[in-house]
C-alpha cells in the first residue's frame, strides 16, 4: 500500500496570511498512464470532506483560486494564498495511483 | 442539485449486519463509478468499496474483503453496502461518493455521511 504522510498535523494560521501543507508519499504517485494522482480535501467541521484539487494542481469547480496545488512525484504541497475565516478545517491529502490512500489530515485553525 | 443522500446507519451489535443505501439525483447515475468511504470517530478517511457504473466490477479495501458486498440499482439510482460479521472497527461516518475514473482517480462528489456503530 502507498502510505500519505502529512505535515503539519496541526497549522494555526494568521488571517490574511499564507499557508501550506505538505504531503509526502512512501512511492513515485506517477502512474504508467504519465498522470500522477494527487488530490487534496477540505472537512469543514461537521460537514463531509469536498474536493479541492485533483491531479496535483487542478482546481476543483467552484474552488477560489487562492487554493493552489504543487509537487511530483513523491512530494506535494497545498497552499492558501491568504488564509480565510472559512478555510477552517481539517486538509487531506489522497493518492489514486495504486488504489486509494489518504494522509492523516492536518487542521487548520485561525491564531 | 446534485447530491448523494445516505440511509441506513444504525447502532448494531458485533457480529450482526447492515446494509447502508445511497441516493442519488441531478446525475446520470448509471455511467459513474460509485464508492464508500468511512471515517472512524476522531480520525481520517479510509477507501472503503468501488463499483462500476454496471456493476461488473467491485474493488474493495483489504480489511472488508469477503465481509461488505457493494451493489447498485441503476433504475433506482441507488447504491448499497452490504456489510456482514462487524466488528468493532467498522465503526465508522460512512460516504457514499462519485469516483471520477479513470480520467482524474479521485472522489469529486460525496454524500453527508451515516453513522455506523458497532457495539461490543
Amino acid at each position: 500500500d502507498i502510505v500519505m504522510t502529512q505535515s503539519p498535523l496541526y497549522l494555526p494560521v494568521t488571517l490574511g496570511q499564507p499557508a501550506s501543507i505538505s504531503c509526502r508519499s512512501s512511492q513515485s504517485l506517477l502512474h504508467s498512464d504519465g498522470n500522477t494522482y494527487l488530490s487534496w480535501f477540505q472537512q469543514r467541521p461537521g460537514h463531509s470532506p469536498r474536493p479541492l484539487i485533483y491531479k496535483v494542481s487542478n482546481r476543483d469547480s467552484g474552488v477560489p483560486d487562492r487554493f493552489s496545488g504543487s509537487g511530483s512525484g513523491t512530494d506535494f504541497t497545498l497552499t492558501i494564498s491568504r488564509v480565510e475565516a472559512e478555510d477552517v478545517g481539517v486538509y487531506y491529502c489522497m493518492q489514486g495511483t495504486l488504489w486509494w490512500t489518504f494522509g492523516q489530515g492536518t487542521k487548520v485553525e485561525i491564531k | 442539485e446534485v447530491q448523494l443522500v445516505e440511509s441506513g446507519g444504525d447502532l448494531v451489535q458485533l457480529g450482526g449486519s447492515l446494509r447502508l443505501s445511497c441516493a442519488a439525483s441531478g446525475l446520470t447515475f448509471s455511467i459513474h463509478w460509485m464508492s464508500w468511504l468511512r471515517q472512524a470517530p476522531g480520525k481520517g478517511l479510509e477507501w472503503v468499496a468501488n463499483i462500476k457504473g454496471d456493476g461488473s466490477e467491485k474493488f474493495y479495501v483489504d480489511s472488508v474483503k469477503g465481509r461488505f458486498t457493494a451493489s447498485r440499482d441503476n433504475a433506482k439510482r441507488s447504491l448499497y453496502l452490504q456489510m456482514d460479521s462487524l466488528r468493532v472497527e467498522d465503526t465508522a461516518v460512512y460516504y457514499c461518493a462519485r469516483l471520477n475514473f479513470p480520467d482524474y482517480r479521485y472522489f469529486d462528489l460525496w454524500g453527508q455521511g451515516t453513522l455506523v456503530t458497532v457495539s461490543s
